[in-house]
């Protein structure tokens, strides 16, 4: 299993700010993944972080809005910049476990103001 | 639009009466995996049962997957206050791209004392 710490937990942000996300692995990992879950609904995965390359993202996703970093195999960072109200979600990251299972972090809880 | 979908959307029993919960798909999958989210944090995977197989039990939990229909369920016995939470099915598709999961909309389960 994987030990996964991401921080800030939650954060009250003011529109048009950017908001920069961690998460650190207890263990190398090729992949990392960044979800949005937003209020009442599903998880949309935003892109995934290869160390070394850049970060693949999903339809409706794009590096300008979601900037992320992956500067070694423990760690990365998501960025949500010039924030709206409607970027208001949970944010969380996730790891790949042997057997195809994911491991999440605890997640952060954005609202945009 | 969404792979999975789960149903009931939101379900309240009794401490100690079975929890049922359902899940539809629409494409051919790898396997599909059943996770847990309390109160909005992060996600604990529960159990994957692959597309050859159509049970798997795990301690409390029972899975079943009927390809033909498309469709899943997730039984949870003699439950607890502590089962409380989201309950989310997740797709994956295959063809390489493991960890690459399609999230339902999840179910929402509170078990009453």
């Amino acid at each position: 299993s994987a030990v996964i710490s991401q921080k800030p937990s939650r954060d009250i942000c003011q529109r048009g700010t950017s908001l920069t996300i961690q998460c650190q692995v207890d263990s190398q990992v090729t992949m990392m993944f960044w979800y949005r879950q937003q209020p009442g609904q599903s998880l949309t995965l935003i892109a995934t972080a290869n160390q070394g390359s850049e970060a693949t993202y999903e339809s409706g996703f794009v590096i300008d809005k979601f900037p992320i970093s992956r500067p070694n195999l423990t760690f990365s960072t998501l960025t949500v910049s010039n924030m709206s109200p409607e970027d208001s979600s949970i944010y969380l990251c996730s790891v790949g476990g042997g057997r195809e299972k994911l491991f999440f972090g605890s997640g952060t809880q954005l609202s945009v103001l | 639009s969404q792979q999975g979908e789960e149903d009931p959307q939101a379900l309240s029993i009794q401490e100690g009466e079975n929890a049922t919960m359902n899940c539809s798909y629409k494409t051919s999958i790898n396997n599909l995996q059943w996770y847990r989210q309390n109160s909005g944090r992060g996600l604990v995977h529960l159990i994957l049962i692959r597309s050859n197989e159509r049970e798997k039990h795990s301690g409390r939990l029972r899975v079943t997957l009927d390809t033909s229909k498309k469709s899943s369920s997730l039984l949870i016995t003699a439950s607890r206050a502590a089962d409380t939470a989201s309950y989310f099915c997740a797709t994956d598709l295959g063809g390489g791209s493991n960890y690459k999961l399609t999230f339902g909309k999840g179910t929402l389960l509170t078990v009453n004392p």
